[in-house]
């Protein structure tokens, strides 16, 4: 089945101390991205990774850090999370190319809040 | 600043009835448009994608698309209580790297009354 995988669904954390949310997909896609969700905001892009080793800034990257050393994986850190990090997320990885290729498998979520 | 705008809502509606929802977005170079369904809680859904001006239809939703007016809608025929959810509009741009990424409007929450 294909599938995008996050881990922890929740997590709660103190102000500092560095953690990191999972994010695997078993489709082979190259395009991989991570969004923060919050109320009155909408889904905001925080990083995206178009290959192994190729990421990128979305429009919120501050505080946050990726990786994408395979391509199925592709974690977020938050190296010293803060309270405004509280929010949900989620990773995205998307199929096609080009211009038809869209953000189609979300993972699950991940509800973080940083106390 | 790319800019995706949709009313809030919420939008309720009696069963059976058509939902209109509506979007617009201020990118001319927009070339990929996209409406995903959230439940609460749950993760986006994607359920039409349009690229070009016109109609496309699926089952039940049908998406309009007017590039010139800049402007992209999602009816729901004979809608359901199930379709009770919140309604993201998002917008891509012709390029690769981050003018390729989705830009996603706030959503519209969609009621449907039994």
């Amino acid at each position: 089945e294909a599938q995008v995988t996050q881990n922890p669904r929740y997590l709660i954390t103190v102000t500092g101390k560095k953690l990191t949310v999972t994010c695997s997909q078993n489709m082979n896609h190259e395009y991989m991205s991570w969004y923060r969700q919050d109320p009155g905001l909408g889904l905001r892009q925080i990083y995206y990774s178009m290959n192994v080793e190729v990421t990128d800034k979305g429009d919120v990257p501050e505080g946050y850090k990726v990786s994408r050393k395979e391509k199925r994986n592709f974690p977020l850190i938050l190296e010293s999370p803060s309270p405004n990090q509280t929010s949900l997320y989620f990773c995205a990885s998307s199929s096609g190319i080009g211009i038809l290729r869209t953000e189609a498998f979300f993972g699950q979520g991940t509800r973080l809040t940083v106390v | 600043q790319k800019e995706v705008e949709q009313n809030s809502g919420p939008l309720s509606v009696p069963e059976g009835a058509i939902a209109s929802l509506n979007c617009t977005y201020s990118d001319r170079g927009s070339q990929s448009f996209f409406w995903y369904r959230q439940y609460s809680g749950k993760s986006p859904e994607l359920i039409m994608s349009i690229y070009s001006n016109g109609d496309k239809e699926d089952g039940r939703f049908t998406a309009q698309l007017n590039k010139a007016s800049q402007y992209v809608s999602l009816l729901i025929r004979d809608s359901q209580p199930s379709d009770s959810a919140t309604y993201l509009c998002a917008v891509k741009g012709a390029y690769g790297g981050s003018q390729g990424n989705l830009i996603f409007g706030k959503g519209t929450k969609l009621s449907v009354k039994p």
